[in-house]
């Protein structure tokens, strides 16, 4: 089973406006972190924000807030005011409980975004 | 400071070839992983170092695909006998500790022929 789904091959959003992409996640653990990675055309995956799963409030940073509904499992990026630099590949990923394999991500398939003028 | 490099960043090899991909960690970084990210596709976990041991190899797909990091720095991830499916872009990303933020890398993109 996947455990991390984003349904959303591709966005589109006009500069300025605001765009939701979605991610939901599958996990028996109680501790856990979510987070959403920016991977443009030139390869590397930086990092935008993260939500542990007991934080109570959403996590922001800057442009970018994460919707965490926990009960539903769901863990959406809003992105405000888009700007053309937003265009590129988005990755949600989940860290589950510390084991052997330390803090490895789980990643999604990702959602190729363009922003258009 | 600087972020984590590999080199190179594209290697194209012949099928049956060996090769080595290196990965230069954030100083300091205790944690390092690598990832192969297929074309459209999100990264996979590969293998999990904590300074110099190996604690996780478990997304190494076959034994053909070894690593290393024999000094709990620089790593390097080899592939024998290289196939047409290894072509993929692989991922190397630090942390501080194990329960912090990862860093990546720019990848080295694989071509096997």
């Amino acid at each position: 089973a996947q455990k991390i789904t984003q349904t959303q091959p591709g966005m589109f959003v006009q500069e300025k406006e605001a765009v939701t992409l979605d991610c939901t996640y599958d996990t028996s653990d109680q501790s856990y972190g979510l987070f959403w990675y920016k991977q443009p055309s030139s390869g590397e995956m930086i990092f935008l924000i993260y939500q542990g799963s007991y934080d109570e409030q959403n996590a922001t940073e800057g442009r970018y807030s994460l919707n965490f509904q926990k009960a539903r499992k769901s863990a959406n990026l809003v992105i405000s005011a888009s700007q053309l630099g937003d265009s590129a590949m988005y990755f949600c990923a989940m860290r589950e409980a510390p084991g052997g394999g330390g803090n490895k991500l789980t990643f999604g398939t990702g959602t190729q975004l363009k922003v258009e003028l | 400071g600087a972020g984590v490099s590999q080199s190179p960043r594209y290697k194209v090899a012949k099928r049956g070839q060996d090769v080595a991909l290196r990965c230069d960690p954030i100083s300091g970084h205790v944690s390092l992983f690598w990832y192969q990210q297929a074309l459209g596709q999100g990264p996979e976990f590969l293998t999990y170092f904590q300074n110099e041991a190996q604690l996780d190899k478990s997304g190494l797909p076959s034994d053909r695909f070894f690593a290393e990091r024999p000094e709990g720095s620089v790593s390097t991830l080899k592939i024998q006998r290289t196939q047409q499916e290894d072509s993929a872009v692989y991922l190397c990303a630090s942390s501080y500790d194990r329960g912090n933020e990862q860093f990546f890398g720019p990848g080295t993109r694989l071509t096997v022929l």
